[in-house]
């Protein structure tokens, strides 16, 4: 079974509105982090946001948000004020306490913000 | 300068041939892995190293080998290089895992690998 999947390929936003970014999880581990990591067309992967699986607050950071519905086993990325800097792919992983640090990733969707 | 560092950066060879990736880092980590990037499959896990001693397969290792030479350095192998194995390839690091902590995973700037 997939363990992470991100059901959008592509998306389109317009410079200054707000994304969301759809990832949902499959994991039976109690203890479980969820990372969003961007990859400019450069091909670099950036950290982006981090949710633990106890967190009690989704996170934030900066223009990135995660909403985090655990019932669900959804951790969508939000990014507001979308710049044209944010065109890139973004990948949803997952880290499960009982895999040691190894991360799992989803196939990502690919951004791209209009002017 | 880079915390985390693979060579090649890119590099083209033919179907047979012995390949060698390499990767260090500065950062200190004992951690240290090896994925593939493929269009559309995101990242998959070749090997992954805890520390000099333990090195464990990941879900693609077939057709892949690796050393741990120092906490450092971390490297790939292709013995035999075969064209389905055209990919970028990621070197990446991460802390000890703690049960409440993040330790998210550094990675290096990829190499891109083309067999013929």
């Amino acid at each position: 079974a997939q363990k992470i999947t991100q059901t959008q390929p592509g998306m389109f936003v317009q410079e200054k509105e707000a994304v969301t970014l759809d990832c949902t999880y499959d994991t039976s581990d109690p203890s479980y982090g969820l990372f969003w990591y961007k990859q400019p067309s450069s091909g670099e992967m950036i950290f982006l946001i981090y949710q633990g699986s106890y967190d009690q607050q989704n996170a934030t950071e900066g223009r990135y948000s995660l909403n985090f519905q655990k019932a669900r086993k959804s951790a969508n990325l939000v990014i507001s004020a979308s710049q044209l800097g944010d065109s890139a792919m973004y990948f949803c992983a997952m880290r499960e306490f009982n895999s040691g640090s190894r991360l799992t990733f989803g196939e990502g969707t690919q951004l791209t913000v209009n002017p | 300068d880079a915390d985390v560092t693979q060579t090649p950066r890119n590099r083209i060879t033919k179907t047979g041939k012995r390949i060698m990736l390499e990767c260090s880092q500065t950062k200190g980590h004992d951690r240290m892995y090896w994925y593939r990037q493929d269009p559309g499959l995101g990242l998959r896990l070749i090997y992954y190293s805890f520390d000099v001693k333990d090195i464990n397969k990941g879900e693609i290792s077939d057709g892949y080998s690796v050393s741990r030479q120092a906490q450092a350095k971390f490297s790939l192998s292709l013995e035999s290089a075969i064209p389905n194995q055209t990919a970028l390839y990621f070197c990446a690091t991460s802390d000890l895992q703690g049960a409440s902590s993040y330790n998210e995973q550094f990675f290096g700037p990829g190499t891109r690998l083309t067999v013929l």
